[in-house]
């Protein structure tokens, strides 16, 4: 069974710095298109991250996170993680990881981790 | 590309069709997922490519759409149903999400 699972969610103040982590069983982040999702409390989805799958560490970001966040993995231990710094108030929410396959929505999701920026 | 859901909220009864609208500010062809969120619960994809139900979704659900207007319609609501829908497009960087339509008992 593929499975996701997030941690290392927490309080954090603004101007902080935050890594979560996204470990994957069943599936290996290497050979997968991993994003990280959030979602503010009482608020739609907002695509954040994604890292593709292969050996070239190809990413993207939303425009509200580039330069503030990095998303990376960590094959050995089949995790990807988001660094997260210059954390802002509205950066508060639940993170998600899911898997997309090509040509495909996102199929696979863990079941978030909560960050909260405030001071 | 923004897209815009449609109602934010919609009331219905079980055994009820409903329909529910995602408009994209330009044309992302057929490159548009739908989930079904429930409360405290990560989302889980119904739909991929505007209209190809993933395994395990009941028949009842389908998608239909191309270019900048889609649907989602479930047939004969079911208790189960009541939740919160969004699209995504997935046609170009950065992937935006509707702003989310929640289906709530009449």
């Amino acid at each position: 069974e593929m499975q996701l699972v997030e941690s290392g969610g927490g309080l954090v103040q603004p101007g902080g710095s935050l890594r979560i982590s996204c470990a994957a069983s069943g599936l290996t982040v290497r050979d997968n298109n991993i994003n990280w999702v959030r979602q503010a409390p009482g608020k739609g989805l907002e695509w954040v991250s994604i890292l593709h799958s292969g050996t070239a560490d190809v990413t993207g970001y939303s425009d509200s996170v580039r330069g503030r966040f990095t998303i990376s993995r960590d094959t050995s231990k089949n995790t990807v993680y988001l660094q997260m710094n210059s954390l802002r108030p509205d950066d508060t929410g639940v993170y998600y990881c899911a898997r997309r396959i090509i040509f495909s929505g996102m199929d696979v999701w863990g079941q978030g981790t909560t960050v909260t920026v405030s001071s | 590309i923004q897209m815009t859901q449609s109602p934010s909220t919609l009331s219905a009864s079980v055994g009820d069709r409903v329909t529910i609208t995602c408009r994209a500010s330009q044309s992302i062809t057929n490159w548009l997922a739908w989930y079904q969120q429930k409360p405290g619960k990560a989302p889980k994809l119904l739909i991929s490519k505007a209209s190809i139900l993933e395994s395990g979704v009941p028949s009842r659900f389908s998608g239909s759409g191309s270019g900048t207007e889609f649907t989602l319609a479930i047939t004969s609501l079911q208790p189960d149903d009541f939740a919160t829908y969004h699209c995504q497009q997935y046609n170009s960087y950065p992937w935006m999400f509707g702003q989310g339509t929640k289906v709530e008992i009449k």
